[in-house]
């Protein structure tokens, strides 16, 4: 049981350039979230998918686009990176029904846009 | 909208002292659940302890513990017996049924020996 992975850890792109985050999990959870967190700002939602086929913008979703390929995939594109991207990303997945039992998190990946 | 405070940027506790980190958030909301996240410098997320705002009682975890005061919309974490590995930035996070994780900026917390 390997929890939530993303690939890769690190990832240093010029302004313009694309690239797509990836993120799997393997606890069966419906809902996955991609968090941005930079310095001093604690972490930001980006987009979220509260399940297979659906997915919706949250507090900082500009320049990202998003698809959830099935139940264990939920991978993060920047189609055109700016230095304002460069921040840590992480991808998260949530245990549901009654008593919530908090999100499992990733490892992150630190992207630098030069 | 709901909007999650951790007034302290940093704190510093001794090794086997007990430190208690702040959080207050805002919510018209009555069910919702709250937790609080361990960032070591790993980076890694790890959740410490949560607590149902309908459930009166405290949450424990070993030597963590929260002191959630629903009527004042604060819920304080506090950390006996600190350990070095305790060291940390320590988030306080708020869940509503409707949405996501909305985090605090984070309290840095140093162990020193």
């Amino acid at each position: 049981n390997a929890g939530v992975t993303q690939t890769p850890k690190f990832q240093v792109l010029k302004t313009g350039q694309s690239m797509t985050l990836q993120c799997a999990q393997d606890m069966n959870h419906n809902s996955m979230y991609w968090y941005r967190q930079d310095p001093g700002m604690g972490l930001r939602l980006i987009y979220y998918s509260a399940s297979e086929g659906t997915t919706d913008k949250g507090e900082v979703p500009n320049g990202y686009n998003v698809s959830r390929l099935n139940k264990r995939e939920f991978s993060l594109r920047l189609e055109s990176a700016a230095p304002s991207q460069t921040s840590v990303y992480f991808c998260a997945s949530r245990v549901e029904g009654t008593g919530v039992g908090g999100q499992y998190f990733g490892p992150g990946t630190r992207l630098t846009v030069t | 909208a709901q909007t999650v405070t951790q007034s302290q940027p940093e704190m510093s506790v001794q090794e086997a002292e007990t430190v208690t980190l702040s959080c207050t958030y805002d919510t018209s909301e009555n069910n919702y659940y709250l937790f609080w996240y361990k960032q070591p410098p790993s980076r890694q997320m790890i959740l410490v302890i949560r607590q149902e705002a309908y459930k009166q009682q405290n949450a424990t975890e070993n030597r963590f513990s929260v002191n959630f005061q629903k009527a004042a919309k604060s819920f304080s974490l506090k950390i006996s017996d600190s350990q070095l590995g305790d060291t940390a930035m320590y988030f306080c996070a708020f869940h509503s049924t409707l949405y996501a994780l909305n985090f605090g900026k984070g309290t840095s917390l140093l162990v020193t020996p």
